[in-house]
């Protein structure tokens, strides 16, 4: 089956700074999300992007199909973008989710 | 509001007891499911319902059951709980199975199987 991969696993910043958080896929995918878990395990949808590139706010991912790749930017980061971001993909055929293990992100003030 | 509600959000049983984790949202969606988490692993989904009446397998079905008689609702039922059943269970929904309206995730619910 596909595989979903995550990099960095985990990931310390100092409030305001920059980060981008990467997930590779093996396969073709027909759908890739964004997720957030806070720390006290509430887990938020942040974007559907199985191509392309999408902003919200101080968020914004871009998947390259292509390249089997997605990123995830954060900038100007709070304490309140601490918890763990998942990406989480299906493939062709099937509405079966694949999760990524995370990455979990620390913001210090 | 809109959401999806999980109960019970902590339960403790033992080996063997039959349970039943229920799961219920408020947003007609079609597309509903049922995901573990344990440290280290992720989210690993369990079952998927595409519809009412229609479910199928995710990546670790063995030792679930669900079923979708009514939009709405979506349980999910242990027969014969084991210990490496302890996890925590979220139930999610969205619109269509492709989640490009939405994806909206209950609370969780932290189940201990002693």
């Amino acid at each position: 089956g596909i595989q979903v991969e995550q990099s960095p696993p985990d990931l310390i910043l100092q409030e305001g700074a920059n980060s981008t958080l990467r997930c590779n896929f093996s396969d073709s995918v027909n759908n890739l999300q964004w997720f957030h878990q806070n720390p006290w395990g509430q887990l938020i949808n942040l974007f559907y992007i199985p191509s392309g590139t999408k902003q919200n706010g101080r968020l914004s991912a871009t998947t390259v199909a292509t390249e089997r790749y997605s990123l995830l930017y954060i900038s100007s980061s709070q304490t309140t973008d601490s918890g763990v971001y998942f990406c989480a993909v299906t493939t062709s055929g099937t509405y079966k989710y694949i999760f990524g293990t995370g990455t979990r992100l620390k913001v210090l003030a | 509001e809109a959401q999806v509600t999980q109960n019970p959000r902590y339960l403790i049983t033992v080996t063997g007891k039959k349970l039943t984790v229920t799961c219920s949202q408020n947003m007609n969606h079609e597309y509903m499911s049922w995901y573990r988490q344990d440290p280290g692993l992720g989210l690993r989904q369990i079952y998927y319902s595409m519809n009412v009446e229609v479910t199928d397998k995710g990546d670790v079905p063995e030792g679930y059951k669900v079923s979708r008689k009514e939009k709405r609702n979506f349980p999910l039922i242990l027969e014969s709980p084991s210990p490496n059943q302890t996890s925590l269970y979220f139930c999610a929904s969205s619109l269509q199975g492709s989640g490009a309206a939405g994806y909206t995730f209950g609370s969780g619910t932290r189940l201990t199987v002693v």
